[in-house]
Order: C-alpha cells, then sequence, then structure tokens
C-alpha cells in the first residue's frame, strides 16, 4: 500500500511569509503527527492530531498550527516564517493515537527561509 | 539536558566491518524503545521495537539489545554495507504516551 506521502518535497520562502505542507497518511491510519528535524535539535515534536482533533501539542509558538480532515489527511501551518525555521518537516502515521503500533514517517518537506 | 542520548556522534567504518552505537536514557517510565534508520533527505524507518522485558531483537544484520535495569541500548550493525551509510535514531516511549528523541549518530560507511 502507499505510504505516507508529504508534498511538497522542497519550499523556500521569504521571511514573514506564510506557508502550508500537506501530508496524506496511509489509508486507515488516523494520527498523524508532525515533526521539525534540524540539524542542531535532532526530532522535535510539534503536534498529532486524531480524528480531526488535536490530541497532543509540543513547545512550539503559536505561528505553528495544523488541521486534520476527515480523510485523515492533514496540513501543517507556519506563519510569519523566520529564519530558524529552516528545516526538514516530517510528518508521521499511525494507525491509533500515540503511536501505539509505532509511526510511519514520511520522506519530509525541506522549507528553506531566506 | 535530553533525556536521550546516543553516542557517537559521528562514525567512519570500512565496508564489511560491524560497529555499536549506544543510547542511554533517563526517561521514566518506560514503554517501549525504537531505533530508527534515516537516509539523508528521507524519513526515519523503523528497525527495532522493544519492549521492557526484551532483551535483543534483530532484525537482518541489525541488532538491538535492551537493558532496562541500566536504561542503555545498542544497535549492532554486521558486516556493514554501503548501503548502512545513514543516521540511526533512538527513540524511547514513556507510558504516557511522551516520545523521547536521541540526536542520532551519523554512520559513514567506506568501500
Amino acid at each position: 500500500k502507499a505510504g505516507v506521502t508529504q508534498t511538497p518535497r522542497y519550499l523556500i520562502k521569504t521571511r514573514g511569509q506564510q506557508v502550508t505542507l500537506s501530508c496524506s497518511p496511509i489509508s486507515g491510519h488516523r494520527s498523524v503527527s508532525w515533526y521539525q528535524q534540524t540539524p542542531g535539535q535532532g526530532l522535535q515534536f510539534l503536534f498529532e492530531y486524531f480524528s480531526e482533533t488535536q490530541r497532543n501539542k509540543g513547545n512550539f509558538p503559536g505561528r505553528f498550527s495544523g488541521r486534520q480532515f476527515s480523510n485523515s489527511r492533514s496540513e501543517m501551518n507556519v506563519s510569519t516564517l523566520e529564519l530558524g525555521d529552516s528545516a526538514l518537516y516530517l510528518c508521521a502515521s499511525s494507525p491509533f493515537v500515540q503511536g501505539e503500533y509505532g509511526y510511519t514517517f514520511g520522506s519530509g518537506t525541506r522549507l528553506t527561509v531566506v | 539536558k535530553n533525556q536521550v542520548e546516543q553516542s557517537p556522534q559521528s562514525l567512519i567504518i570500512l565496508e564489511g566491518k560491524n560497529c555499536t552505537l549506544q543510547c542511554n536514557y533517563t526517561v521514566s517510565p518506560f514503554s517501549n524503545l525504537r531505533w530508527y534508520k534515516q537516509d539523508t533527505g528521507r524519513g526515519p524507518v523503523s528497525l527495532t521495537i522493544m519492549t521492557f522485558s526484551e532483551n535483543t531483537k534483530s532484525n537482518g544484520r541489525y541488532t538491538a539489545t535492551l537493558d532496562a535495569d541500566t536504561k542503555q541500548s545498542s544497535l549492532h550493525i554486521t558486516a556493514s554495507q554501503l548501503s548502512d551509510s545513514a543516521s540511526y535514531i533512538c527513540v524511547v516511549r514513556v507510558n504516557d504516551y511522551k516520545l523521547s528523541f536521541g540526536a542520532g549518530t551519523t554512520v559513514t560507511v567506506r568501500a
């Protein structure tokens, strides 16, 4: 079956702009989690959505937001971009909330803020 | 301070050789520990998962060990191949859901 699909793969934005990233989970998976990965910080948890509801949230400012649709697809939005937001953004899907049976990651969206 | 520490930060090995990566954690209570392999520009892929009661888990040439008493885990790569060049990430799941990630070990396999 198809894996986790993230679009776009690469993105270049200017400081102050906003960006929306998309994640389509594995068919049948209802949980989608988002992570930010940078060389200095490693993987950091942003938030998790399950059945269109945000279930968990990491320690990121309110500029980072997300949502999940009825088909389990999820979007992540970052407003007022800063240079430090440059990172690989990964989403991971899981059959149930809290990744009890593990996560499958997408290939990520590489965001560069200039 | 990160609750999951991995060492070394990076290592270079010759093709065909073995290597061992370390993961020490302080999180509690412990639910499970996973090792992920992340190729450059790709998302992490799960290699092994171990619960509190498991000591060893293998996946091909990858063997993970867990000592829940000392809170240490290792990932052993046998007969390394060029395709093993990647970042290896240790992830510990706490009982109340929280996931703690290690910073990863970058492995470079040279011919």
